[in-house]
């Protein structure tokens, strides 16, 4: 199982854009990169997945570089309503098990206005 | 919000006694999870359901056991409570061959007392 390692906390300003940065070093071949949001007294909701380059949805963009040992999730220009926990997770992204899906404790974004 | 639903919102519960939590998947999904979320910590792993058979377990004892149904739903049992077992669970509800692409219910806050 790829371990990852993020930023336990992060603070930014309405209308900036905000990158979270994910390690993943020992990331296997079939393993693909999840980003999940969760608000307080909510469960986690899916933003984001890839495997490798660059993947843009409503949402937010996901950026792995070719060595795939870290990602970046972009969420641009944020608002108060983004404040929330992010996990970034990695694992065999077709596979059937739930147990091979770890999250770890997050990054907890604080956004000011 | 997802299509995922959880009973009851809130519970508390004595020391010693037994819980039945529930949890309705998202329409055409046929693998359901569970997960315990400490306070200020990532979701941790339970189990997972699929054709009404376990399918993969975390670290919990047997004392947390569960049921999958024809219609896709589940139930979380959990006996002998024990103090550390106040947390919000979550139930997931996913395609059995995409469980990184998760959809989880609001939760269910159990507090044991």
């Amino acid at each position: 199982l790829a371990k990852t390692t993020q930023p336990i906390s992060m603070d930014s300003y309405e209308g900036q854009e905000v990158n979270i940065t994910c390690s993943h070093n020992n990331i296997a071949t079939n393993d693909y990169i999840t980003w999940y949001q969760q608000f307080p007294s909510q469960g986690p909701r899916f933003i984001i997945q890839g495997y490798k380059t660059k993947v843009t949805n409503e949402v937010a963009s996901l950026f792995i570089p070719a060595d795939r040992k870290s990602s970046t999730l972009s969420l641009p220009r944020v608002s108060l309503s983004d404040t929330a926990v992010y996990y970034c997770l990695v694992g065999d992204s077709r596979g059937s098990s739930a147990s091979k899906i770890i999250f770890g404790s997050g990054t907890r974004l604080s956004i000011r206005p | 919000e997802t299509g995922v639903t959880q009973s009851p919102t809130h519970l508390i519960k004595t020391r010693g006694q037994q819980v039945t939590l529930r949890c309705s998947s998202q329409s055409g999904h046929n693998t359901v999870s569970w997960y315990q979320q400490a306070l200020g910590q990532g979701p941790q792993f339970i189990f997972q359901y699929y054709r009404e058979e376990e399918n993969g377990r975390g670290n919990f004892p047997p004392r947390f056991s569960g049921l999958q149904f024809p219609n896709y739903s589940s139930e979380l049992n959990v006996n002998a409570l024990e103090l550390d077992d106040s947390a919000l669970y979550l139930c997931a509800s996913s395609f059995r061959d995409r469980v990184d692409e998760q959809y989880f219910g609001p939760g269910t806050r159990l507090t044991v007392t």
